[in-house]
C-alpha cells in the first residue's frame, strides 16, 4: 500500500500523560499536513510542512502541542500533558508543491483522553 | 481567511432519488475548492475539484457539483443516488496560488443518509 499511513490507530491515555503519533507520506510527496478532528465537525488545520521546515502553525496548537518532520520524510505529532479536550482524530494528509497540491489523507489516529 | 458553511448537517434521502448537499463559503482571494467523502470507519478521501476553467465538475461515480461565484457557492449533486453514497461529505477550500500552502479549511460535514 503506497498510501499515507498513521500509527497507531487508536490511542486511549489518561490525563497529563504524553503521547506521540506518527505520519508516513506518500514517498515522493515534500507536503505534510496534520490536521483534527472533533465529532461532528470538519477536520481543522494544525500545522504545514513543506520538506523538513515547518512553515505555518495554527493558533489551535497550543504549547502542548510540536510537530516534527526531521528528514523531512515521517512526521511525529507529540501531546504533552493531555487534556480530556485534547480528545479527536488526528489526520495527517500528504502533497506535492504543485499548483493545487491535492492532499491525500490517512486514515487518522484516534485519541481518547481519559 | 477562507470559511465554509455547509447547510445542512444531515440529508436523508431514498434510493434512486436526487440529491444536493449545499456549500458557501466566503474569501478574500481566489479559491480552489474540493469535496471530501469519508465513508463509514474510512478515511478522507477527494470526491472531486474545481481549480479552474469550467465551473461544472463531475465525479467518475456519478456527482457533480457547480461553482458559483457569484453567489460564492459550490453545491454538490447527484440524480440518483445509491445505497452505497451512504457518507458523509465535506466541502473544503484553499487559497489559490501565492503563499497559500493548499491549507484546506473544511466544512462541518453532511451525513447523507440513502434509505431503501
Amino acid at each position: 500500500d503506497t498510501g499515507v499511513s498513521q500509527d497507531p490507530r487508536h490511542k486511549i491515555t489518561k490525563r497529563g500523560q504524553n503521547v506521540t503519533f506518527r505520519c508516513d507520506p506518500i514517498s515522493e510527496h515534500n507536503r505534510l499536513y496534520w490536521y483534527r478532528q472533533t465529532l461532528g465537525q470538519g477536520p481543522e488545520f494544525l500545522t504545514y510542512f513543506q520538506n523538513e521546515a515547518q512553515l505555518e502553525k495554527s493558533r489551535l496548537l497550543s504549547d502542548r502541542f510540536s510537530a516534527e518532520r526531521p528528514k523531512g520524510s515521517f512526521s511525529t505529532l507529540e501531546i504533552q500533558r493531555t487534556e480530556q479536550g485534547d480528545s479527536a482524530m488526528y489526520l495527517c494528509a500528504s502533497s506535492l508543491s504543485n499548483s493545487y497540491n491535492e492532499q491525500f489523507f490517512g486514515p487518522g489516529t484516534r485519541l481518547t483522553v481519559l | 481567511a477562507q470559511s465554509v458553511t455547509q447547510l445542512d448537517s444531515q440529508v436523508p434521502v431514498f434510493e434512486e432519488a436526487p440529491v444536493e448537499l449545499r456549500c458557501n463559503y466566503s474569501s478574500s482571494v481566489s479559491v480552489y475548492l474540493f469535496w471530501y467523502v469519508q465513508y463509514p470507519n474510512q478515511g478522507l478521501q477527494l470526491l472531486l475539484k474545481y481549480l479552474s476553467g469550467s465551473t461544472l465538475v463531475e465525479s467518475i461515480n456519478g456527482f457533480e457539483a457547480e461553482f458559483n461565484k457569484s453567489q460564492t457557492s459550490f453545491h454538490l449533486r447527484k440524480p440518483s443516488v445509491h445505497i452505497s453514497d451512504t457518507a458523509e461529505y465535506f466541502c473544503a477550500v484553499s487559497g489559490a496560488g501565492g503563499t497559500s500552502y493548499g491549507k484546506l479549511t473544511f466544512g462541518q460535514g453532511t451525513i447523507l443518509t440513502v434509505h431503501p
